[in-house]
């Protein structure tokens, strides 16, 4: 069965400091894994796509790194802020051609406080 | 900024009445896609069309929900009767043909609440 799971499930760290989420999963066959970043009240908004070749990729104060062999991506978010405060969540794309579909994680709400 | 726009924000309304949503995608974009957000669920795909077309409803129960695209800027999503187990966020999101490797972009969601 296709899974996706995320952990912590919940997370709070001061502002300034390092976090990194994870995200497992249990796909086949892989195509890409994107995170999207949730702010309260608002809809999710695309951080970064890993695809299969790509083992790290950063984008600001966040980095991505996919381990295709242990089916395993974390998020690194680097000197944290106030505004990163928000639900991260995983999406892997499984299966080819017009059996694709997007399997979703629960997503880890980071709470950064001053 | 080009943005998903959906309509209503919020909707309160009590069981058996009928829930029009709607959802106006990005510009250009010819892939929309509809979810639903719970806590215990997450994100979870109710539809999706291409070119206007429905491609994938499977997600959506089809006895109550109905998802149509009249014309390219506008996409609805319709319950009747309303339940209170369909109590969510519901998101619109847009994108382009070759949808998994390009990002979609989200509407900000209509909370409904099904008394």
């Amino acid at each position: 069965k296709n899974q996706v799971e995320q952990s912590p499930q919940s997370l709070i760290i001061l502002e300034g400091k390092n976090c990194t989420l994870q995200c497992n999963y249990t796909v086949s066959p892989f195509s890409n894994l994107r995170w999207y970043k949730q702010d309260t009240g608002r809809g999710p908004v695309s951080l970064t796509i890993m695809t299969f070749s790509e083992n790290t990729k950063s984008n600001g104060r966040y980095t991505a790194t996919l381990d295709a062999d242990t089916k395993q991506s974390s998020l690194h978010i680097t000197a944290s802020q106030l505004s990163d405060s928000a639900s991260y969540i995983c999406v892997v794309s499984a299966g080819a051609g017009n059996n694709r579909k997007l399997i979703w994680g629960l997503g880890t709400s980071l709470a950064v406080n001053p | 900024d080009a943005r998903v726009t959906q309509t209503p924000r919020h909707k309160v309304t009590e069981m058996g009445q009928e829930v029009t949503m709607r959802c106006q995608p990005i510009l250009g974009h010819n892939t929309v896609f509809w979810y639903r957000q719970t806590m215990m669920q997450g994100l979870e795909l109710l539809a999706y069309f291409r070119n206007r077309a429905p491609l994938d409803d499977s997600g959506m129960p089809k006895d109550r929900f109905s998802a149509e695209m009249p014309d390219a800027t506008l996409a609805t999503l319709k319950i009747q009767p309303s339940e209170p187990r369909d109590s969510a966020v519901y998101f619109c999101a847009s994108g382009f043909q070759g949808w998994d490797d390009q990002p979609q972009h989200f509407g900000d969601g209509t909370r409904l609440s099904i008394l």
